[in-house]
């Protein structure tokens, strides 16, 4: 079975810190994708990954960073942590090139809390 | 950004009725995607469509493409609650970049 597999499923941060949330999947995907999902905004792209060691923005991506130094790795850094970053975090895979329109495959999600 | 609508964003329905969910945009897509999210769980994909008009079918769920590719349904028959979830569209545009709708929360009684 396919596996995406988020670090934490809740974490609690206050304002200021620095935050990692930590994705692996098991299915040699070479797409790799962070998403924030609030309500009623569905999910909107942070930063998104074609390969290893490189990474692009996607549409939110002010207040983030991201890391891929393995295949099967793609971590979000939260430099330091504000309230409105808030959210939910899910990170998602998908097979093939840059030209890939398959199956996105998520994980289970992370809930942030920023106090 | 290219902007996903979906409408209803609630909706509340006894077991056993119809329903139909819709997803629009100004800009035309290559593919669209539909996906459910249960609660605590991450969205799994039900369906690709990516031809204009293309009609596909998941047992009781029915998906359309619109002609023009800016927009697209999802038909529920006789919906049972384990069709309660978040149901969320998403559209690829010319780069392969998959943008997703505002989502629509659906809760069925039994």
């Amino acid at each position: 079975d396919v596996k995406v597999t988020q670090s934490s499923r809740y974490l609690v941060k206050r304002t200021g810190e620095k935050v990692f949330l930590e994705c692996v999947q098991d299915m040699d995907h070479e797409n790799m994708f962070w998403y924030r999902q609030d309500p009623g905004l569905g999910l909107r792209l942070i930063y998104f990954s074609y390969d290893v060691k490189m990474k692009e923005k996607g549409d939110i991506p002010e207040g983030y960073s991201v890391s891929r130094e393995k295949k099967e790795r793609f971590s979000l850094i939260l430099e330091s942590a504000s309230t409105n970053q808030t959210s939910m975090y899910l990170c998602a895979s998908r097979p093939g090139g840059t030209g890939s329109t398959g199956e996105l495959f998520f994980g289970e999600g992370s809930r942030l809390t920023v106090l | 950004t290219q902007l996903l609508e979906q409408s209803p964003q609630f909706l509340s329905i006894q077991e056993g009725e119809n329903l139909t969910v819709y997803c629009n945009s100004s800009s035309v897509f290559s593919s669209l995607q539909w996906y459910r999210q249960e609660p605590g769980e991450g969205p799994v994909l039900l369906v690709t469509v990516v031809t204009g008009g293309e009609v596909k079918k998941l047992k009781r769920l029915t998906f359309q493409f619109g002609d023009a590719r800016k927009d697209s349904s999802l038909h529920i028959t006789a919906a049972q609650p384990g069709d309660t979830g978040l149901y969320l569209c998403a559209g690829a545009n010319t780069g392969n970049q998959f943008y997703f709708g505002t989502g629509t929360s659906l809760t069925v009684i039994p």
